[in-house]
């Protein structure tokens, strides 16, 4: 079956500009994570959608960042006035339960890339 | 809060011989899970291992184990007979039983020499 897919694989933008990027998980699977990887760096959590349940936005790192999941599927993580710093990879990861236990594991997408000119 | 080190930020291998990548991490919790994962340059994450803290055995898959030393929060990742596909970025994660709020290391990017 089909993995997590990410649009686009990658956007330039200019700084100011509002960006949305998309993710396509893994069909049935419940629970959905957005996390930025910034050059160099390891992966950091952005927010996580379970099921119908509110979602963890814990990890946004400011108020210019937003996500939303219709349907409990596709997920749309939107950047309001793009900044130099906001450039990184963000990787899209989906899993079946959400759960907390070890057999729930993520499935990456390949990401997409931003540069913020 | 939890931080996960990994001190080696690259690490060369010759094919078919064995490295070992280390990991640490800080945490208060008893219950947690521990992850390696792989990033080859297609960006996809790809999940190699993973070790249940209340388990002393170490998970081995194939030819990849760890050594888990849970009072030294000490978690490396062993490769056997290293592959030229091995090559990748290698992270290790540390996530608490309760949570879904994964903590990544920085990677070590691991080169594999013919």
């Amino acid at each position: 079956g089909a993995g997590v897919s990410q649009s686009p694989s990658n956007k330039v933008t200019e700084k100011g500009k509002d960006v949305e990027l998309r993710c396509d998980p893994i069909s049935g699977h419940t629970a959905l994570y957005w996390y930025r990887q910034s050059l160099g760096q390891g992966l950091e959590f952005l927010i996580y959608f379970q099921g119908n349940s509110a979602p963890d936005k814990s990890g946004l790192p400011s108020d210019r960042f937003s996500a939303e999941r219709t349907g409990g599927s596709v997920s749309t993580l939107t950047i309001q006035r793009t900044q130099q710093e906001d450039s990184a990879v963000y990787l899209c990861a989906s899993s079946y339960l959400g759960l907390a236990d070890i057999t729930d594991t993520q499935y990456f997408g390949p990401g997409t890339r931003l540069t913020v000119l | 809060a939890q931080t996960v080190t990994q001190s080696q930020p690259e690490m060369s291998v010759q094919e078919a011989e064995t490295v070992t990548l280390s990991c640490t991490y800080d945490t208060s919790e008893s219950d947690y899970y521990l992850f390696w994962y792989k990033q080859p340059p297609s960006r996809q994450m790809i999940l190699v291992i993973r070790q249940e803290a209340y388990k002393q055995q170490n998970a081995t898959e194939n030819r990849f184990s760890v050594n888990f030393q849970k009072a030294a929060k000490s978690f490396s990742l062993k490769i056997s007979d290293s592959q030229l596909g091995d090559a990748a970025m290698y992270f290790c994660a540390y996530r608490r039983w309760n949570n879904n709020d994964m903590r990544f290391g920085a990677g070590t990017r691991l080169t594999v020499k013919p």
